[in-house]
């Protein structure tokens, strides 16, 4: 069965203070490693996808990285507005698998 | 705005009723998904649709709920006698096949 694994669940960061956040998987047949944002109350936002080992992405302060059991999504000198819950998910054929989430909370 | 849409944004309902969301996804994808979240979880799957094709449930998708979509444009997912359990946040989601699925902002239901 697929399998999806974030940690940590929750992680407080000081404005400007980088650090890296991990999705483990097990998955049958991998057509593509997902990265959404999720705000409270609102639906998950796209951030990157991702299909083969080695591959990177970058948007702004955020760095996504693949391997072929892990994720990475960095936050580079992360801002207040960088705060969200982080959603990986895998998607083995058609629909999504998610993990539980990373929560982030960036202060001032 | 084009994206998805969701109907209502928040439902409270008592137990035993039944209550119906509406979702319109982007006009051109002919894929819609219906998933669910609750607290502190992931969202999981419920069921998805190929224009007007229910293609699969899952186990999640009890004989209470029911999925619709008819002419392959909006979908409505129906759930009958509501239990407290059925309280999460029901997502729907749109996408072309073989790319990413765009997400509405969802609909909260609470039963109490």
């Amino acid at each position: 069965e697929d399998q999806v694994t974030q940690s940590p669940e929750a992680l407080r960061l000081q404005e400007g203070e980088s650090s890296s956040l991990n999705c483990s998987y097990t998955v049958s047949g991998l057509r593509g490693l997902f990265w959404y944002r999720q705000d409270p109350g609102k639906g998950p936002e796209f951030l990157f996808t991702l299909y083969s080992a080695g591959e990177e992405k970058e948007k702004e302060r955020l760095k996504a990285t693949l391997t072929k059991k892990e994720s990475f999504l960095h936050i580079t000198a992360p801002k207040p507005e960088d705060s969200a819950t982080y959603l990986c998910a895998v998607e083995p054929d058609y629909k999504l698998s998610f993990g539980a989430g990373t929560t982030v909370t960036v202060r001032a | 705005d084009t994206g998805v849409s969701q109907d209502p944004r928040h439902k409270i309902t008592k137990r035993g009723q039944n209550v119906t969301f509406r979702c319109d996804p982007i006009s051109e994808h002919n894929r819609l998904y219906w998933y669910r979240q609750t607290l502190g979880q992931g969202p999981e799957f419920l069921t998805y649709f190929q224009n007007e094709a229910q293609l699969e449930k899952s186990r999640l998708l009890s004989d209470r709920f029911s999925a619709e979509r008819p002419k392959g444009s909006f979908s409505t997912l129906e759930i009958q006698r509501t239990e407290q359990g059925d309280s999460a946040m029901y997502l729907c989601a749109s996408s072309l096949v073989g790319s990413r699925a765009f997400f509405g902002q969802g609909t909260r239901l609470t039963v109490v």
